[in-house]
C-alpha cells in the first residue's frame, strides 16, 4: 500500500513570505500530525489533526497552522516566514494513537 | 512534562558486534513507544512498535523492550551490518497524537 506522501520534497522561500505543505496520509488513516526537524532542536511537535479537528497543538507561534481535510489529506502553512523557519518538516499518519509512520517530508529553506 | 533521554548520542562498532541502545522517559503514563530509523536527510522509518502493556517486541534482528516502571527501552540490533548505520530515535505517545522524541543515537557499523 502506498505510504504517507509529502509535497512538496524541497521548497526555497524569502523571508516575510508564507508556505504551504501537503501531506497525504496513508489509506484509512485518519490522524495526521507534523513535526519540525532543525539539528538544534531535533524534531518537534507541531500539531495533530484527527478527522478533520486538531485535536492536539505544540508551543509553535500562531504563524505556523494547519488544517485537515474530509479525505484525510492535510496541509500545514506557515506565514511571514523567518530564518529560523528552515528546517525539515515532517508529516505522521496513524489510525487513531497506534503506529505512527512517516513521509520524507519536506526541506523548507528561507533565506 | 514529558523529557526523553537517548544514550549514547553516537556510538560506533565494527561489523558483527550487537548494538545496544538506550532510552529512558520521564512520565511513565504513556499509550506506547516506538523506535525509528532516520537516514540522513530523509523522513523516519518505524522500526518497532511497543503498547504500555507490552514488555518486549521482536522483528527479525531487532528487539525491544519496555519498562514502563523505570522508564527505559532498550533496542537491541544483532549481528551489526554497515547498512544498520542510522540514527536511531525513540519516540513515546502520551497526550492525543503527540509523540515525543529523544534526541537520536547515531550509529556507524564499520565493516
Amino acid at each position: 500500500k502506498a505510504g504517507v506522501t509529502q509535497t512538496p520534497r524541497y521548497l526555497i522561500k524569502t523571508r516575510g513570505q508564507q508556505v504551504t505543505l501537503s501531506c497525504s496520509p496513508i489509506s484509512g488513516h485518519r490522524s495526521v500530525s507534523w513535526y519540525q526537524q532543525t539539528p538544534g532542536q531535533g524534531l518537534q511537535f507541531l500539531f495533530e489533526y484527527f478527522s478533520e479537528t486538531q485535536r492536539n497543538k505544540g508551543n509553535f507561534p500562531g504563524r505556523f497552522s494547519g488544517r485537515q481535510f474530509s479525505n484525510s489529506r492535510s496541509e500545514m502553512n506557515v506565514s511571514t516566514l523567518e530564518l529560523g523557519d528552515s528546517a525539515l518538516y515532517l508529516c505522521a499518519s496513524s489510525l487513531s494513537d497506534t503506529e505512527a509512520f512517516f513521509g520524507q517530508g519536506t526541506r523548507l529553506t528561507v533565506v | 512534562k514529558q523529557e526523553v533521554t537517548q544514550i549514547p548520542a553516537a556510538l560506533s562498532v565494527p561489523e558483527g558486534e550487537n548494538l545496544v541502545l538506550n532510552c529512558s522517559f520521564t512520565d511513565s503514563a504513556i499509550y506506547n513507544l516506538q523506535w525509528f530509523r532516520q537516514d540522513p536527510g530523509k523522513g523516519l522509518t518505524s522500526l518497532l512498535l511497543i503498547q504500555s502493556s507490552q514488555r518486549e517486541q521482536t522483528s527479525g534482528r531487532l528487539n525491544a523492550s519496555l519498562d514502563k516502571s523505570s522508564g527505559r527501552s532498550t533496542l537491541y540490533i544483532a549481528a551489526s551490518q554497515p547498512g544498520d548505520s542510522a540514527t536511531y530515535l525513540c519516540a513515546v505517545r502520551g497526550s492525543w497524537g503527540k509523540l515525543q522524541f529523544g534526541a537520536g543515537t547515531q550509529v556507524v557499523v564499520t565493516p
